[in-house]
């Protein structure tokens, strides 16, 4: 069956300190990965999105990029955090037309 | 991109009672529809979902309907119990080589015992 892990859980980062969270998917292969943002109390917002390696697009223009260095690993990264760069970051999954599965998610505090 | 409106923002409801919660969506393009609960600090969990080629889908205590020509959806929760409270979020897809999920912002509905 497939899992997805993300990582770390809980991260606490100064303003203008660099930034790395990371998803890999197990069980599968060429799945579609995503990063979504989720500010307290608010909906989702879609970050960015891969349909394969290194094929990374953005939909948001902001202070963060994505890669995808392999087939089931998705890295979200920033040179330098911002104070509004806090939130509830998930990665999630999908294979065609189906629905997601999202990772247990990054709550990121930028301080 | 696709913008998804979601109301109520809050729903309170009696332990028994039916819980209605409806989306609108902008692009007549999107044929994916799916609904997620997300419990306090935990990821969200698809629970029902439903394409453009269908009206109405039911599992259990849960529906979805959808109307293509209003370009809107309802969750509808019959016989609800505490354990669905949660907050719901609806979603529209429009494909793009990947299944992109357009998110509305959210119901945070609390069943009251």
């Amino acid at each position: 069956s497939q899992t997805i892990h993300q990582w770390p859980a809980t991260l606490v980062q100064p303003v203008g300190s660099p930034l790395s969270l990371e998803c890999t998917v197990e069980g599968t292969s060429n799945p579609n990965l995503y990063w979504y943002r989720q500010a307290a109390g608010r909906g989702l917002q879609l970050l960015f999105y891969s349909i394969g390696i290194d094929q990374i697009s953005s939909e948001v223009p902001q202070n963060l990029s994505a890669s995808r260095p392999q087939d089931r690993q998705f890295i979200l990264s920033s040179k330098k955090l911002l104070l509004s760069d806090s939130g509830f970051y998930l990665c999630a999954w999908s294979q065609g037309s189906y629905g997601y599965t999202f990772g247990s998610g990054t709550r990121l505090t930028v301080v | 991109g696709e913008n998804v409106e979601q109301h109520p923002s809050t729903l309170s409801v009696q332990e028994g009672d039916s819980a209605v919660i409806k989306c609108t969506y902008s692009d007549s393009a999107s044929n994916y529809f799916p609904w997620y609960k997300q419990e306090l600090g935990k990821r969200p969990q698809l629970i029902i979902d439903i394409r453009s080629n269908v009206g109405e889908k039911k599992d259990q205590r849960i529906a979805v309907t959808l109307n293509k020509t209003a370009k809107h959806f309802s969750l509808h929760i019959t016989e609800t119990q505490p354990e669905d409270s949660a907050v719901y979020f609806c979603a529209a897809s429009i494909w793009t080589g990947a299944n992109n999920l357009f998110f509305g912002t959210g119901t945070r509905l609390t069943v009251i015992p």
